[in-house]
């Protein structure tokens, strides 16, 4: 079975420091995808990247950064010189099988980042 | 250009009433997720639907919870004899048939049950 753990619970930053969340998982399948979703105080969830298990490429979009580690199964997430508006919970997922053909997706507990001013 | 819609966005149920929950997929989307976020947890999934069939139904209650995807219609995520803890966020999530290989869903800003 797909599993996600996101060790951090709370982080709490100054605004413009950097900051890594951890995402570590476990799947028996050779094909899967990762993903990284915010979910501002407002509730909905907005999708950020998603990272397909062969491609170990890392990826940089703006002041965010992943860090794809086959070897270590993990797909952390880093946000540069971090802003207030970074505030939130942030959630990495695994997709795994339905039946049907489909993925659905597993998702960790939740970081949740507060970024001061 | 609508994305995924859920309604109603908030819900307030007594114990014993009955929950609807209704999502309309994005247009040209024929799969529709159900996903539960309880308070302080990740989303569970429940439910995957495609149009009138009920495909996965492993991560749903087995009591008091159905779900369904008519022909013409939303989704409803149907809720009976809602006790405390169901009080949680409902997100509707949906995609293309390609989509729906590679977990490429696309989320609506869910429900928010409260029962009293």
């Amino acid at each position: 079975a797909q599993k996600v753990t996101q060790a951090q619970t709370e982080i709490s930053v100054v605004e413009k420091e950097d900051v890594t969340l951890d995402c570590v998982y476990e799947t028996r399948d050779t094909t899967y995808y990762l993903f990284w979703y915010k979910q501002p105080p407002s509730g909905e969830l907005v999708f950020l990247i998603r990272r397909n298990s062969f491609d170990e490429q890392n990826e940089i979009s703006g002041r965010y950064s992943w860090n794809f580690q086959k070897s270590t199964s993990s797909f952390n997430f880093t946000i540069t010189a971090s802003q207030v508006v970074d505030s939130a919970v942030y959630f990495c997922a695994l997709s795994g099988s339905l039946q049907g053909g489909s993925e659905k997706l597993v998702f960790g507990k939740g970081t949740k980042l507060t970024v001061n001013p | 250009n609508a994305g995924v819609m859920q309604n109603p966005r908030h819900l307030v149920r007594r114990r014993g009433q009955e929950a609807r929950l209704r999502c309309s997929p994005m247009k040209g989307h024929s799969h529709v997720y159900w996903y539960r976020q309880l308070p302080e947890e990740g989303l569970k999934f429940m439910v995957y639907l495609q149009k009138e069939n009920i495909i996965d139904e492993s991560g749903m209650p087995k009591e008091r919870f159905s779900a369904e995807f008519p022909k013409e219609g939303p989704s409803i995520l149907r809720i009976q004899q809602v006790v405390r803890g169901d009080s949680a966020a409902y997100f509707c999530a949906s995609s293309s048939w390609t989509g729906a290989k590679t977990g490429e869903l696309f989320f609506g800003e869910g429900s928010r049950l409260t029962v009293l």
